[in-house]
């Protein structure tokens, strides 16, 4: 079954206490992007990425990395988290070669900080 | 840079009726625009894209939407809704020609009552 897999869907941590959200597709889509959801803001992009090795910020970059070694993974980074980085998490993945590719979400990651 | 408007935030319809949301966007070139919706609890799906072409576009669940190029609208319809289209909405645009970034519009919630 073609899917967007993430990992953990339910995550509390602490302040500052390091974690990684992982994301695996099985579609062999070029395209990933992390994006977050909070209430009245939509869906804000973290980063993308347009192919292995290639990444680049989106709208809300500041305190998330993310790294793309593998076609198929995406993990997103928190390094040190904070309270205001509590939000649901989406990843997502996209073809190249298709015109107006549209965007298959993982099953979303809400992460709370505390 | 692109951006999306989705003045409705919060929609109540009774079963049967009918529906439109309204979508603007602002981009000073060509491009594609999607819908897509979030059940309660779930991850996005899209519902229908825009890229050419025919300005009324059909989608899953007997929703369409309608592109007006001279008002940069792409408000999305359906004739009679259920019970079961309640869920969040989502519109997006991307500017046109392979994967560009994705705006998402701040979505808006539509309630049915049976």
């Amino acid at each position: 079954e073609a899917q967007v897999t993430q990992n953990p869907r339910y995550l509390i941590t602490v302040t500052g206490k390091k974690l990684t959200v992982t994301c695996s597709q099985n579609m062999n889509h070029e395209y990933m992007s992390w994006y977050r959801q909070d209430p009245g803001l939509g869906l804000r992009q973290i980063y993308y990425s347009m192919n292995v090795e290639v990444t680049d910020k989106g709208d809300v970059p500041e305190g998330y990395k993310v790294s793309r070694k593998e076609k198929r993974n995406f993990p997103l980074i928190l390094e040190s988290p904070s309270p205001n980085q509590t939000s649901l998490y989406f990843c997502a993945s996209s073809p190249q070669g298709v015109r107006a590719p549209e965007a298959f979400f993982g099953q979303g990651t809400r992460l709370t900080v505390v | 840079a692109q951006s999306v408007s989705q003045h409705n935030h919060h929609v109540i319809l009774s079963e049967a009726a009918s529906l439109e949301l309204g979508c603007n966007y602002s981009y000073g070139g060509t491009v594609n625009l999607f819908w897509y919706v979030q059940y309660p609890g779930q991850h996005l799906q899209l519902l229908l894209k825009y890229f050419s072409g025919d300005p009324l576009v059909k989608g899953i669940k007997g929703f369409e939407a309608e592109f007006i190029k001279s008002k940069f609208s792409f408000n999305l319809r359906k004739p009679s809704v259920q019970w079961s289209d309640t869920a969040e909405y989502f519109c997006a645009v991307t500017p046109s020609g392979g994967y560009q970034k994705v705006t998402f519009g701040t979505g808006t919630k539509l309630q049915v009552i049976p």
